[in-house]
């Protein structure tokens, strides 16, 4: 069955750090790609999107992420992080028509 | 700026009992989704519509109904809740098809805790 994992369910970087939160799906073909991210008390909101073109997509607040397909992953970067980045960030994927599957979540804390 | 609202933003359900979760969005989209989320797992699609009027199962329907009576408005419906159904549930809209790479916007999330 086609999933979406996001191994880490928490980080903890400094402030300054760079970061890389992990995605994998399993889906042999090449799906939609996205990240989103919720802030405390809010709802989701879109990162990123990819489905083809340039692997690496940039995304709002100097995020980016790189697709590769031989890895079926989609990591998301940054090269710096602010401790307004403390959030939850969500991968979620989409194939087929199908509305997108989602992951579970990884937990980004940011130390002062 | 796309809005998605969601009421109660928490509730306590008794066992047995009828929940109805509302969602509402003024952002003229034609596609609305529920979903939910359970802790340590991603969210999943309940019910989801692309049209007043009309709704149409997700991955996870049983034991939910939802109802989507205009554009604006689409509710999702625990007609006897159990406590399984205890998790957050977020609504969603978007432009396009959501499986065609279109934007979902998400509403706050509705805490919904079954005793």
């Amino acid at each position: 069955a086609q999933s979406v994992t996001q191994p880490d369910a928490r980080v903890t970087v400094s402030e300054g750090a760079s970061l890389q939160l992990r995605c994998k799906y399993s889906y042999s073909g090449t799906p939609y790609l996205f990240w989103y991210v919720q802030y405390p008390r809010q709802g989701l909101q879109l990162l990123l999107k990819y489905y083809s073109g340039d692997p690496v997509v940039q995304g709002v607040n100097g995020f980016e992420a790189e697709f590769i397909k031989s890895n079926s992953s989609f990591h998301l970067r940054k090269a710096s992080v602010h401790w307004s980045d403390s959030a939850v960030y969500f991968c979620a994927v989409s194939y087929n028509n199908n509305a997108p599957r989602f992951g579970a979540g990884t937990k980004l804390s940011v130390k002062p | 700026e796309a809005a998605v609202t969601q009421s109660p933003r928490s509730k306590v359900a008794v066992t047995g009992g009828k929940v109805t979760l509302s969602c509402h969005q003024t952002n003229n989209h034609d596609y609305m989704y529920w979903y939910r989320q359970d802790t340590g797992h991603g969210l999943r699609l309940i019910h989801y519509s692309y049209v007043a009027d009309s709704t149409e199962k997700g991955d996870i329907p049983d034991g939910y109904k939802a109802s989507r009576p205009s554009q604006e408005n689409f509710s999702l419906i625990l007609e006897l809740a159990s406590l399984s159904q205890t998790a957050v549930y977020f609504c969603a809209s978007s432009d396009l098809w959501g499986g065609n790479q279109d934007t979902q916007y998400f509403g706050p999330g509705t805490r919904l805790l079954v005793l």
